[in-house]
């Protein structure tokens, strides 16, 4: 099975901030990785998808990045509805796996 | 907009077989390059994917697991169904079904159940 790892496990920042989410895979998983974010109580909603594909309807302040094993989901400025959980996802082999998650609070 | 909404008990007893059943609406279940899917959550946890089925009844399952899901699809209701067996305190989670879209450039979980929480206890 491929491994996702992201790091921080929880942030604390404010209305405003710049934030970046990093995932990194146990093997090479080309462009195969996306985002979602998990609101309380909500099932997850797909943010980006094969690694920098905005998913329609999502604001174009998240981004993501990279290639390989090292990913980023970067929020250009943290409004009040981005505090939430964030996974990636890798769509390169079966099973598929998702990382433990990034709880984005508010400092 | 494709509608997912899961159903079945809430509550299953220790060593019996947890049956959930997924109703699509908004589209076919035929619907070319999608699976359909179902992962769960365990309480204040993150994300694992269970399986996948196709609407020809192809599967995918993850190892994990294999050796108790079974997934099939009811056409003719435009769902698609879960079973877990032999099912201990461990399976309680929020279970969620999931369209998959697979198509040429496409490969993620587009549209989700509102999900729904399993507990297995005596």
């Amino acid at each position: 099975d491929i491994q996702m790892t992201q790091s921080p496990s929880s942030l604390s920042a404010s209305v405003g901030d710049r934030v970046t989410i990093t995932c990194r895979a146990s093997q090479s998983i080309s462009s195969y990785l996306n985002w979602y974010q998990q609101r309380p109580g909500k099932p997850p909603k797909l943010l980006i998808y094969t690694a920098s594909n905005l998913h329609s309807g999502v604001p174009s302040r998240f981004s993501g990045r990279g290639s390989g094993t090292d990913f980023t989901l970067t929020i250009s400025s943290l409004q009040p509805e981005d505090f939430a959980i964030y996974y990636c996802q890798q769509s390169f082999s079966t099973p598929r796996t998702f990382g433990q998650g990034t709880k984005v609070e508010i400092k | 907009q494709v509608q997912l909404q899961e159903s079945g008990p809430g509550l299953v007893k220790p060593s019996q077989t947890l049956s959930l059943t997924c109703t699509v609406s908004g589209g076919s279940l035929s619907s070319g390059g999608y699976y359909w899917s179902w992962i769960r959550q365990h309480p204040g946890k993150g994300l694992e994917w269970i399986g996948f089925i196709y609407y020809s009844g192809t599967t995918y399952y993850n190892p994990s697991l294999r050796s108790r899901v079974t997934l099939s699809v009811d056409m003719s209701k435009n769902q698609f169904s879960l079973k877990l067996t032999s099912v201990t305190a461990a399976d309680t989670a929020v279970y969620y079904c999931a369209s998959y879209d697979s198509s040429v450039g496409e490969d993620y979980f587009d549209h989700w159940g509102q999900g729904t929480l399993v507990a297995v206890s005596s």
